[in-house]
């Protein structure tokens, strides 16, 4: 079975603040990661799916970063705002892509106005 | 629109019966999938299926069951046979060797409760 581990496991950030997360992968047989916000009572969302080493990619406020020679992605969020609020989610499929992604625990995070 | 439905949102079982988990997708995605989460953990893989009449184990495949008969179905039965058989059930679809490019599409989960 694959690790993936994300953290922190949890975040609390003033409405405003800029912050990040990490996610570490196996640096071996890399095909993509993925992230995806799942908001309470809702379906996790795509962000951004990753495929080369040294990836940028934005939507909005949000961006992430990717390293596959050394096994982390970077998610971060500038100026938080409270319908930042969710658990984001980073995934990792591995070489040949066939048999699914395999997911972290999640980094929670909770934007306080 | 396009997307992922699951049913019932909440289930309850006694202990010991089956249990059949829907999963509906309109997307014409070719690859399905079921993951378990449980207080803690990640999602875990359970079984996927990349086209109609095949499907593999994944990671917890142990008392579950799974068909794939028609494209946009991917029923899940938890079985007796499934020691922990309470937790969140996620449902996922995706393009056949473009999941990786464009994403899962997530239905909205199913909680199951055996008493």
């Amino acid at each position: 079975i694959l690790n993936v581990e994300q953290s922190p496991q949890s975040l609390h950030v003033q409405e405003g603040d800029s912050t990040n997360f990490t996610c570490s992968f196996p640096s071996s047989n890399f095909y993509a990661l993925h992230w995806y916000r799942w908001e309470t009572a809702k379906s996790p969302e795509a962000l951004f799916v990753m495929t080369l080493n040294g990836d940028e990619k934005k939507k909005g406020r949000i961006s992430a970063t990717l390293n596959t020679k050394e096994g982390y992605s970077y998610l971060y969020i500038k100026g938080s705002q409270p319908e930042d609020s969710a658990t984001y989610l980073c995934a990792f499929i591995r070489g040949g892509g066939a048999d699914g992604l395999t997911f972290g625990k999640g980094t929670h995070l909770i934007i306080q106005p | 629109d396009g997307g992922i439905t699951q049913s019932p949102k909440y289930l309850f079982r006694k202990e010991g019966q089956n249990v059949t988990l829907s999963c509906e997708q309109n997307l014409n995605h070719d690859a399905m999938y079921w993951y378990r989460q449980d207080p803690g953990q990640g999602l875990r893989l359970i079984y996927y299926s990349q086209i109609v009449n095949d499907f593999q184990k994944g990671d917890i495949a142990e008392g579950y069951s799974v068909s794939r008969e028609k494209k946009e179905s991917f029923p899940l039965t938890v079985t007796s046979a499934q020691k922990n058989p309470t937790a969140f059930y996620l449902c996922a679809s995706s393009i056949v060797g473009r999941g990786q490019v464009y994403g899962y599409t997530f239905g909205s989960g199913t909680r199951l409760t055996v008493v």
